[in-house]
């Protein structure tokens, strides 16, 4: 069973970047089957999906926030992460890391991280 | 993107009755619909997905149905430990998306 743990810094100053892991056990991030996903969940917003990374580096950013996305994937410690540059206030939320399964079908995101509470504030 | 819309945004029902939830896609996402159960502090689970499926270990209380744009979910007799928000999220089309979701709360 894939367990998914995020970790990174509570608070973060704007304008700066975010940076999240999320350490994956009982699976791996070279998976060809999956996408590696990050959501986040604001009281305003609710839950919003950021993007995924597939375990060949090839990425979905969604179109809100790509211009200020990235991630990579680290197969020798079986994490991905994500970052957020030029943070402001709005980015406040709890980030969630899930998996997604990648077929010729279509499937839900099933496997969750317990999520981590980002503050941006100076 | 699709826009996923609840309603109601709070649903008040006793214990023992019946809570039944409505999401409504933008355009049609297929059987491409999950719910999720989410408690305060908790990470959303999921309950439903390709609409109607049970995901596993979840109770046959929970059911799903609709396709297309209008979907809906139904916890046949609410037991106290159903009381928490749900959400609906398409995965159809990139980006996924959700619903805002839909707070259930005791009567």
């Amino acid at each position: 069973q894939v367990q998914l743990q995020e970790s990174g810094p509570g608070l973060v100053k704007p304008s700066q970047t975010l940076s999240l892991t999320c350490t994956v056990s009982g699976g791996s991030v070279n998976s060809d089957n999956v996408y590696w996903t990050w959501i986040r969940q604001t009281p305003g917003k609710g839950l919003e999906w950021i993007g995924y990374i597939y375990y060949t580096g090839s990425t979905y950013y969604n179109p809100s926030l790509k211009s200020r996305l990235s991630m990579s994937i680290d197969t020798s410690k079986n994490q991905f992460s994500l970052k957020v540059s030029s943070v402001i206030a709005a980015d406040t939320a709890v980030y969630y890391c899930a998996s997604e399964l990648r077929g010729p079908s279509y499937y839900p995101m099933d496997v969750w991280g317990q999520g981590t509470t980002v503050t941006v504030s100076s | 993107e699709i826009v996923m819309t609840q309603s109601p945004a709070t649903l008040s029902v006793s214990p023992g009755e019946r809570a039944t939830f409505s999401c409504r896609a933008s355009q049609t996402v297929s059987s491409n619909l999950a719910w999720y159960q989410q408690k305060p502090g908790q990470a959303p689970r999921l309950l439903i997905y390709d609409a109607s499926t049970r995901a596993t270990g979840i109770p046959a209380r929970f059911s799903g149905s609709g396709s297309g744009t209008e979907f809906t979910l139904t916890i046949s007799s609410l037991q106290s430990e159903d009381f928490a928000v749900y959400s609906c999220q398409q995965y159809n089309n990139w980006p996924r998306t959700f619903g805002q979701g839909t707070k259930l709360e005791i009567k």
